[in-house]
């Protein structure tokens, strides 16, 4: 119920073109949805996130999808570049009940090709 | 305002031995939480504190410990060390749990 499924694992995306990663979730209780980035040796930090009453956010060249009757949401890096080269997460919270967390995917590893 | 800092940045230590980790929140944050970061099983979350009261604990051992003090600066303690804890130790704070949550660089755990 608390899981979140991410995918893929790793990604290579030629600069300047679209990276695309997905997350899924179970639990509706869930209402908030980040995504971050962490390059190595720091810690995550935050890119873009989104509440279930809007379908789509953007900010920059980020975009967050959200698709609350299938329970899946999706980061899209419009003019990928090497510098986006980083491992993403995206994470679920819930503002309700006991369960005052973030729980994460396993992480995406994207290579931008120069 | 300054951002999430996190002590020590790197620590070796040997099996059995206990460790504590430290972590000062952003200035007005009143929630701490701490996650584990391994390769093999990714971002785990550990505990989190919420105005010197652990409202939410993951699933690890008794041997991992935590509290937070009233100016919400938060500890961490390991005890009886494995190989296995061996990890980046992660501390994020916010306003609340649950909304935006800002990470430290994290502490960097050697267990030999």
């Amino acid at each position: 119920q608390q899981q979140v499924k991410q995918s893929p694992q790793s990604l290579i995306v030629q600069k300047g073109g679209i990276s695309i990663i997905n997350c899924a979730y179970e639990n509706t209780a869930f209402d908030y949805f980040p995504w971050y980035q962490q390059f190595p040796g720091k810690g995550p930090a935050l890119l873009i996130a989104i509440r279930p009453d809007v379908s789509e956010k953007k900010e920059g060249r980020f975009t967050i999808s959200f698709n609350k009757s299938a329970k899946q949401f999706s980061l899209h890096i419009m003019d990928s570049q090497p510098g986006d080269s980083a491992t993403y997460f995206c994470a679920a919270g819930s503002s309700s009940g006991s369960a005052r967390q973030l729980t994460f995917g396993s992480g995406t590893q994207l290579t931008v090709l120069p | 305002k300054a951002g999430v800092t996190q002590t020590p940045r790197y620590l070796i230590k040997t099996r059995g031995q206990q460790v504590t980790l430290s972590c000062s929140p952003i200035s007005g944050h009143r929630s701490v939480s701490w996650y584990q970061q391994t390769p093999g099983q990714g971002l785990q979350f550990l505990f989190e504190y919420f105005s010197e009261t652990q409202r939410n604990k993951g699933n690890f051992p008794g041997r991992f410990s935590g509290r937070q003090f009233s100016n919400s600066r938060s500890e961490m303690n390991v005890s009886t060390l494995e190989l296995g804890d061996s990890a980046l130790y992660l501390c994020a704070s916010s306003w609340d749990a649950t909304e935006t949550q800002y990470f430290g660089p994290g502490t960097r755990l050697l267990v030999l």
